[in-house]
Order: C-alpha cells, then structure tokens, then sequence
C-alpha cells in the first residue's frame, strides 16, 4: 500500500494557471485511477488509465483536465486554467491485473486555487 | 450506474461499544464491496472487503456482511478505541469493472 506514491503533496495556484499532478503506482501495477475529495465528501471518480490508455474517463470534466499513463514514467493529471472550484485533494490510486479489484491509495495531492 | 448509500453520515460511540455503518446499492450485478478508513489528512486505506460469493467476513474486531438479496451490507466494529476514529468509506464494483462507486462516508468518533 505504501507503494502508491504522489507528487507534490501540496500545490498552490493562482487562477488561470496550470496544475500537474503525479501519481507513481505499485511496482507491477498496469491500472492507475484518480479521484477527486472535497472536504467533507466522498471519492469522487474522475479517470480510470491502463499504460498508454485511458479506459474509462467519464468522471473527468471535458474541458481543462487531462490524463495520461505513458510508457514509461508516471501518470499526471493536467488541470489547465485552473478556478477555485479546482481546489481538492486529487488522490491516485493503482491495482494490478489479476482481477480482484482491489486498490492502494497514494496519499493525494492537495491542491489549492488562490 | 451503481448507486452507493451510506449511512449514517456520523456516528458517535463510547469507547467500548460497537458501532454499525451500512451501505446500499443498486446494481445487483455489483459483486466486490471494501471499505476504507481515511484518518484526518491521510490517504484513504482499505480494511476488509468482501466479495458476492460469501455473506460475512470476520479480522479481529472489525466484520463485515453482505445480503445480496436486498443489497446492503455492513462494516461491523466491536470493542471500539479511540483509534478507530476516522471516516469510513463503502464502496461497490461491477464484475468486469474496475471503478468501484463509494458511498459519501461516516465520520466515526469514539469517545475515550
């Protein structure tokens, strides 16, 4: 579980500007999702990857979020021209193939619009 | 698409007692059900499943069951100590798919 790792823990952006968020997952894993937590709430889906193909991302806004899970390196979540309403903790987590579903938690990224 | 209820949003307990979250869904073709504990700040972690094949799961003071029939199931935690608490979060998945839906999460204080 302590192999899901985020960076950066903490952003600060202005509005209009770019956030990149990255997610490293389980050594082995092939499936990498992120969700979205605002405080007091739940896990909300945005965007399920395998490497170098988003599977399933009808969680994601269709305008200024992105994602991608290269070949090599880890996944990022783009969120260009950034609102306060963007400011959340944007968590990643990954599982592996074996169709047991299970899943590890990084621990997130805390993003903040000023 | 699934549904996830849970319920109840807080829950408040002496230290000792036991204390009872349920979810529901509504896809009956959901059969994976975790749940996670998110401690103020830290990453959501997952403490015991349980699949569709089995009604009830059982590690040490924490259990969990399932009715298939009427689509709910439970997270059960016995002789509660303040490091229970957390928020506790449900979730269900399709077969086939991946993405688990979570319920909106309780937030568990157990009183010393």
């Amino acid at each position: 579980n302590a192999g899901v790792m985020q960076n950066p823990r903490h952003l600060v952006r202005r509005r209009g500007q770019e956030a990149r968020l990255r997610c490293s997952p389980v050594k082995g894993h092939s499936h990498v999702y992120w969700y979205r937590q605002l405080p007091e709430e739940g896990l909300k889906f945005m965007v399920y990857l395998q490497k170098e193909n988003i599977i399933d991302e009808s969680g994601m806004p269709k305008e200024r979020f992105s994602a991608e899970f290269p070949k090599e390196g880890p996944s990022i979540l783009r969120i260009q021209q950034v609102v306060r309403g963007d400011s959340a903790a944007y968590f990643c987590a990954s599982s592996d193939n074996s169709g047991t579903h299970e899943q590890y938690f990084g621990p997130g990224t805390r993003l903040t619009v000023t | 698409g699934e549904n996830v209820e849970q319920h109840p949003s807080t829950l408040s307990v002496q230290e000792g007692d036991s204390a009872v979250i349920k979810c529901t869904y509504s896809d009956s073709a959901s059969n994976y059900f975790p749940w996670y504990k998110q401690e103020l700040g830290k990453r959501p972690q997952l403490i015991i499943d349980i699949r569709s094949n089995v009604g009830e799961k059982k590690d040490q003071r924490i259990a969990v069951t399932l009715n298939k029939t009427a689509k709910h199931f439970s997270l059960h935690i016995t002789e509660t100590q303040p490091e229970d608490s957390a928020v506790y979060f449900c979730a269900a998945s399709i077969g086939g798919s991946y993405i688990p839906t979570f319920g909106r999460g309780t937030s568990l204080i157990v009183h010393p």
